[in-house]
């Protein structure tokens, strides 16, 4: 059990529609990423925070954006949902620093876009 | 070119089996390296991770890294049809706190252990 919850665990849309997705790091994390994983595909880099700020950020689109709050906790916004938005969305604490490399994921959101 | 390729098989192998599952990669700067498992519709879980070239031993799985063929690999010993799932290779350079950091996914390797 690694300690990272993700809410909710399916959900459905319409093309257009805005989405937040949630993420409870582990405890004593304090870095946060966020991946999409299409069908058959690997995780792909969305964003990544660390203490609040944003911390770099993967080939999306600015409808992607996201939040970390003071509790390490964090949101995922999606705007404007397309088709190919639909996927597994990843989220991965991980301790930040020199031990900061290893990530520990959620089980995810399923989001489907109709 | 794509930074890290591998092979999503599907791979199909006996209960018992040794499996090997590979990794390749181009960029230099990558020092650490992963393995993820991950059931169907779940989240990856991390099996093993190692900084440096040589062997990793941990219960029937052994990571292996080869940094001058940029090449990594785990095998699974005896392997038993609860290790069916897909394999993820990550990878990355080392990080510090603040810096920019993200792994480089493979695109994972579909596993069968048949009983």
């Amino acid at each position: 059990e690694t300690g990272v919850t993700q809410s909710p665990t399916h959900l459905i849309k319409t093309r257009g529609q805005q989405v937040t997705l949630r993420c409870s790091s582990q405890s004593g994390h304090n870095t946060v990423s966020w991946y999409q994983q299409a069908l058959g595909q690997g995780p792909q880099f969305i964003f990544q925070y660390y203490r609040e700020e944003e911390n770099g950020r993967g080939n999306f689109p600015p409808r992607f954006s996201g939040l970390q709050f003071p509790n390490y906790s964090s949101e995922l916004n999606v705007n404007a949902l397309e088709l190919d938005d639909s996927a597994l969305y990843l989220c991965a604490s991980s301790l930040g620093g020199a031990h900061g490399d290893t990530q520990y994921f959620g089980p995810g959101t399923r989001l489907t876009v109709l | 070119q794509k930074e890290v390729e591998q092979d999503p098989g599907p791979l199909s192998v006996p209960e018992g089996a040794i499996v090997s599952l590979n990794c390749t990669y181009s960029n230099s700067a990558f020092q650490y390296f992963m393995w993820y498992r991950q059931y169907s519709r779940k989240g990856p879980e991390l099996l093993m991770y190692t900084y440096s070239s040589g062997n990793k031993e941990d219960g029937r799985f052994t990571a292996q890294v080869d940094k001058s063929s940029k090449y990594i690999s785990l095998f699974i010993r005896d392997s038993q049809p609860s290790d069916s799932a897909t394999y993820l290779c990550a990878m990355g350079p080392l990080a510090s706190a603040g810096n920019n950091r993200k792994l480089i996914w493979g695109l994972g390797t579909s596993l069968a252990v048949n009983p």
